[in-house]
């Protein structure tokens, strides 16, 4: 099993829609857990960080469930501006540092 | 946006070239990374450095040779690289090493890579 792992999609949405991104990684003892964006041919930004009680930006909502390794990213009201690649990032400590795995990511294109 | 910044921006070499890569970040912050990002594969830590010591060397051959003379500056110097190694390399720093609970990284705008 692969240590994160993603839909690579591509997930192609007409604007306003709701879309879900869904991953799973397999290190029951990782510590911490976000969401990069990813625009083509740029580098990736930290979108949010995901919260064990989840936590909601704006039209963003990331959710954690410890028990079954899966962290999801709802995306409401769809804009042109949010087709991209989603990357899920998994914090895994080993030894005395902390390694931050990246998943291949999810890509999202958003039509008018 | 001037954050991390990293040249050449573009990259084209022979096998038997030697160049370096150059990144420079202007956060005031303790560690710095190479990545390395292939098609359709996740991104790869290559190396970290934190208060310009080198903490991790994830098992990446020696024809990447990084150096890191301060906190705020890092190299990447190639040679003798195989076509294989053609990809996007992303440079990254955070506040503190990613130990922290919600350590976050700023990525600079990459070296797209070909080696001929």
């Amino acid at each position: 099993r692969k240590e994160v792992e993603q839909d690579p999609g591509p997930f192609n949405v007409p604007e306003g829609a709701t879309v879900a991104f869904n991953c799973t990684y397999s290190n029951s003892a990782s510590q911490s857990f976000f969401w990069y964006r990813q625009d083509c041919r740029k580098e990736p930004k930290l979108l949010m960080s995901v919260y064990s009680s989840g936590n909601e930006d704006g039209r963003f909502t990331a959710q954690l469930n410890r028990a079954s390794q899966y962290i999801s990213l709802l995306i409401r009201d769809s804009k042109l501006s949010d087709s991209a690649t989603y990357l899920c990032v998994v914090l895994n400590y080993g030894g005395s540092q902390g390694n931050l795995i990246f998943g291949k990511g999810t890509k999202l294109s958003v039509k008018p | 946006e001037t954050g991390v910044t990293q040249t050449p921006r573009h990259l084209v070499m022979g096998m038997t070239n030697k160049k370096s890569l150059k990144c420079e970040q202007h956060l005031g912050h303790n560690a710095m990374y190479w990545y390395k990002q292939s098609a359709k594969k996740p991104l790869e830590l290559m190396f970290v450095y934190n208060f310009k010591e080198q903490t991790e060397n994830n098992s990446v051959p020696s024809r990447f040779s990084p150096e890191c003379p301060n906190s705020s500056h890092l190299f990447l110097h190639l040679h003798t690289l195989q076509p294989e190694d053609s990809a996007l390399y992303l440079c990254a720093s955070s506040q503190e090493m990613a130990g922290s609970t919600n350590e976050k990284l700023f990525f600079g705008s990459g070296t797209q890579l070909s080696v001929l």
